[in-house]
């Protein structure tokens, strides 16, 4: 059972436009999600995080949104930049599991020039 | 660098043998995972410590994986007799996280350790 999905597993965009990553989750008592950046042969690098007391935060560039109704949270990259295309795992935790972390799939990036 | 590390970044061996892998936190953390991910999946939870208590585990990690924080440092993850469904990057996360259970803290991965099963 597919906890987080993430249903588009490649995206292009040109350098300089909006990126926008999409993930749904199912369980209702994910509080905390995270959106990690995978270059190959390396580790996740954490990008930016929410908590499901917030509808939206932003660093720089990055904008993670969350709409707990639809259980749905976006990642807004702007504007994009060719050092951006990578592998962007969309994860959550729930409450009370000391952050164990249920990851997506995956969205493969590609920031063309 | 005072990121997570692990060694091997890569390991390849025979079906059967046994392999240990090692990975060192982030040294303030107290919070240590081990994750497994295959190709075009996400990383999969396998056991999770604070300090040295092993205090999950995922129904993912048989009876041949063992994992290890002996002094709440760093870690091991010994598969025993493995087979060629273990061929996958095994992944270490650390983080520092309060008691209680709040899942806010945010984990920080190691490069993996790339384990080839012949």
């Amino acid at each position: 059972d597919q906890q987080v999905k993430q249903n588009s597993p490649s995206l292009s965009v040109q350098e300089g436009r909006i990126s926008i990553l999409n993930c749904d989750y199912t369980n209702s008592m994910f509080d905390y999600f995270l959106w990690y950046k995978k270059y190959p042969a390396e580790g996740p690098t954490f990008l930016i995080s929410i908590s499901s007391i917030k509808d939206k935060n932003e660093d720089g560039r990055f904008t993670v949104f969350l709409n707990k109704s639809a259980k749905h949270l976006s990642l807004h990259i702007v504007p994009s930049q060719p050092g951006d295309s990578a592998v962007y795992f969309c994860a959550a935790s729930e409450y009370g599991t000391a952050s164990k972390l249920t990851f997506g799939t995956g969205t493969r990036l590609q920031v063309t020039l | 660098d005072t990121g997570v590390s692990q060694d091997p970044r890569h390991k390849i061996t025979k079906r059967g043998q046994n392999v240990t892998f090692r990975c060192d936190p982030i040294s303030e953390h107290n919070r240590l995972y081990w994750y497994r991910q295959t190709l075009g999946q996400g990383p999969e939870f396998l056991t999770y410590f604070q300090n040295e208590a092993q205090l999950e585990k995922s129904r993912l990690l048989s009876d041949r994986f063992s994992a290890e924080r002996p002094k709440g440092s760093f870690s091991t993850l010994e598969i025993q007799r493995t087979e060629q469904g273990d061929s996958a990057m095994y992944l270490c996360a650390s983080s520092f996280g309060s008691s209680g259970g709040l899942s806010t803290d945010t984990q920080y991965f190691g490069p993996g350790t790339r384990l080839t099963v012949l």
